[in-house]
């Protein structure tokens, strides 16, 4: 059984530029979540996909995007980076959309913006 | 916003002790999730109780959950330097779509 992978594991762009983080769920999970996590604090929801479909959406602007696919791996996009966007990404993956059996984190995308 | 908030904020043990952490959050709750990170990597799920329970054990863990004071307790016995890292608490938002984290316990195992 696979766990949740993230790629990248670290990336930087520059501000005003686009980015895509990807993430593989856990095997038989049909929901991911994403979530933004700043220095020194807990991890914030971003939004969360059950079945393609959104799911749910955090106090994020709509230029953080995403998608799920059939496989139920997922895409984060977030367009006009900011510099306050620099934070650790992660993704989590659960077998429904409430998360009632708990969730499995991936290792998460360190991203800098500069 | 943060519904979790745990306490301390910070802890430091010798190996072998036991280490509690608390937690507190605002709404209601369908359950309660502690997870571990290291390092600021990704995060690992320990435990979940849910609303009906009081408490639950986990290997080397305990938690309990009072719904009338809003809190929840971890306990860790016999701690190790492996143990070390921080603890989040994390509540159920929003219907169940989402975790709210608070800003979590770090702990520290000396040998």
């Amino acid at each position: 059984e696979t766990g949740v992978t993230q790629s990248p594991t670290h990336l930087i762009k520059t501000r005003g530029q686009q980015v895509t983080l990807r993430c593989s769920s856990q095997s038989g999970h049909n929901t991911v979540s994403w979530y933004q996590q700043a220095l020194g604090q807990g991890p914030q929801f971003i939004f969360q996909y059950y079945r393609e479909e959104e799911n749910g959406r955090g106090n994020f602007p709509p230029r953080f995007s995403g998608l799920q696919f059939p496989n139920y791996s997922s895409e984060l996009n977030v367009n006009a980076l900011e510099l306050d966007d620099s934070a650790l990404y992660l993704c989590a993956s659960s077998l429904d959309g409430r998360g009632d059996y708990g969730y499995t984190f991936g290792s998460g995308t360190r991203l800098t913006v500069v | 916003s943060q519904q979790g908030e745990e306490d301390p904020q910070a802890l430091s043990i010798q190996e072998g002790e036991n280490a509690t952490m608390n937690c507190s959050y605002k709404t209601s709750i369908n359950n309660l999730q502690w997870y571990r990170q290291n390092s600021g990597r990704g995060l690992v799920h320990l435990i979940l109780i849910r609303s009906n329970e009081r408490e639950k054990h986990s290997g080397r863990l305990r938690v309990t959950l009072d719904t009338s004071k809003k809190s929840s307790s971890l306990l860790i016995t016999a701690s190790r330097a492996a143990d070390t890292a921080s603890y989040f608490c994390a509540t159920d938002g929003q219907a169940g779509t989402a975790l709210i984290f608070g800003k979590g316990t770090t702990l520290s195992v000396s040998s």
